[in-house]
């Protein structure tokens, strides 16, 4: 079974300051990983995508994320926050090996707050 | 919302009612899908649907139906509301299969089952 966790209901950073969101995940084959972004009142949008290639993977608005397949972590990153950045944040995961279903099993969120 | 209307946006309805919510693209991808969204629980597959009246299930798909007569049109029902079935319920769609592509979500239905 494939699993996703966000270890941090939330996480606090001022303005202009690195921003760091957290995920890992299971799975029993190789993942396609993805991050998504939920502003008040939306629905997700789609931030970026882990398929293969390059452990670093560039996304929307400056963000990007680090796949490490060793410690199955798929964090988010951003070098400067803005308060516009404060959403909630999802991590999911599939299996590219799952031949059970074609589902994203998705993190619970985390909450971001970037203040000024 | 990437071409993604649902219908209606809120909905407060009594247990043992029949609800049905809907799902409009007008982007043609062949993909659609239904979640719910529970603090806590991130979001959750409902149903899907990879083609006109081809649809499977998902991770909590009892208690839901689902139907897609056509391309743009994907629709969830609760044959009897529960109060446990009170959730914000999000459709996607996409190109290629979950996992291998991106998803476009709508704006959400909240549904309220007293």
């Amino acid at each position: 079974a494939q699993s996703v966790a966000q270890p941090e209901d939330q996480v606090n950073v001022a303005e202009g300051n690195p921003l760091t969101v957290k995920c890992t995940y299971s799975v029993s084959g190789n993942p396609y990983l993805f991050w998504y972004v939920q502003y008040p009142n939306r629905g997700l949008q789609f931030l970026l995508k882990y398929i293969t290639g390059d452990n670093l993977v560039k996304g929307s608005y400056g963000f990007e994320a680090e796949f490490n397949k060793s410690q199955t972590s798929f964090h988010l990153k951003k070098p400067s926050a803005l308060v516009s950045d404060s959403a909630l944040y999802f991590c999911a995961v599939r299996d590219m090996n799952n031949n059970a279903g074609n589902m994203l099993t998705f993190g619970g969120g985390t909450r971001l707050m970037v203040k000024p | 919302d990437a071409g993604i209307t649902q219908s209606p946006r809120h909905k407060v309805t009594e247990t043992g009612t029949p609800v049905t919510l809907r799902c409009h693209q007008t982007e043609n991808h062949r993909y659609m899908y239904w979640y719910r969204q529970d603090p806590g629980h991130g979001l959750r597959l409902i149903h899907y649907s990879y083609g006109v009246k081809d649809t499977d299930k998902g991770e909590v798909s009892d208690g839901y139906s689902v139907s897609r007569s056509k391309t743009e049109d994907f629709l969830l029902t609760l044959e009897s509301a529960t109060s446990s079935q009170t959730s914000v319920y999000f459709c996607a769609i996409s190109e290629r299969l979950a996992g291998e592509g991106e998803q476009f979500f709508g704006p959400g239905t909240r549904l309220t089952v007293l």
